[in-house]
């Protein structure tokens, strides 16, 4: 069974410019978490998709953003890059049969750059 | 606010030893704590996990123990091998909005021969 991909591996942007991630989860697999790794703040939960619809969001700002389709690839997408965006962008997916905590299989990541 | 702490950046241990890694927690509304091993330029991998209503958890060389009243969690590598050599995380989830993790910041642990 094919495991989480994100594509692309590395991205360069500058500051100002808006940036499209993509995940596509294990196959069968309904929920998908984003995750940013900084050297600072560690890995911190950005939000999870389930069924096309956002189901918890963590404490990041508005230009954080994304969505799920129907086959259950997720897209994230972050407007007005600023030099703090640079980091590793995590995809995670899980089953999520039921409400109890399900694991969570982690993509290689996408990393960041912001000019 | 760090919900989940590692207070350990970095960890050496010999081969064959036990390796110890801590984490410690601030919500006693987490019900559920994971550990995740981390190569570079790779995602976490699931390691481990254990369930407040559990104090330990076994997996081969893996043990993960919890310790409610202290809200702190460890996991124990026995025999530590170099291979094991990477930076692990301790995780934690709350039933509701249960696929949200809270990640501590890693503690890089190093196996010498």
């Amino acid at each position: 069974k094919a495991g989480v991909t994100q594509t692309p591996r590395y991205l360069i942007k500058t500051r100002g410019q808006q940036v499209t991630l993509s995940c596509s989860p294990i196959s069968g697999h309904r929920s998908v978490s984003w995750y940013q790794q900084t050297p600072g703040q560690g890995l911190q939960f950005l939000f999870e998709y389930f069924s096309e619809t956002q189901r918890n969001k963590g404490n990041f700002p508005g230009r954080f953003s994304g969505r799920q389709f129907s086959n259950s690839r997720s897209e994230m997408n972050v407007s007005t890059l600023e030099l703090g965006d640079s980091a590793l962008y995590l995809c995670a997916s899980s089953l999520q049969t039921g409400p109890v905590y399900n694991e969570q299989f982690f993509g290689p990541g996408t990393r960041l750059t912001v000019l | 606010d760090q919900q989940v702490k590692q207070n350990s950046p970095s960890l050496s241990v010999q081969e064959g030893r036990i390796s110890i890694l801590n984490c410690d927690y601030t919500n006693s509304m987490f019900d559920y704590f994971l550990w995740y091993k981390k190569y570079p330029a790779e995602g976490p991998t699931f390691l481990i996990s254990i369930s407040s209503i559990k104090d330990k958890n076994e997996d081969g060389r893996f043990t993960v123990f919890l310790n409610k009243s202290a809200k702190h969690l460890s996991l124990h590598i026995v025999p530590s091998q170099p291979g094991d050599s990477a930076v692990y995380f301790c995780a934690a989830s709350l039933l509701q909005g249960a696929q949200k993790l809270v990640f501590g910041q890693g503690t890089r642990l190093t196996i010498n021969p």
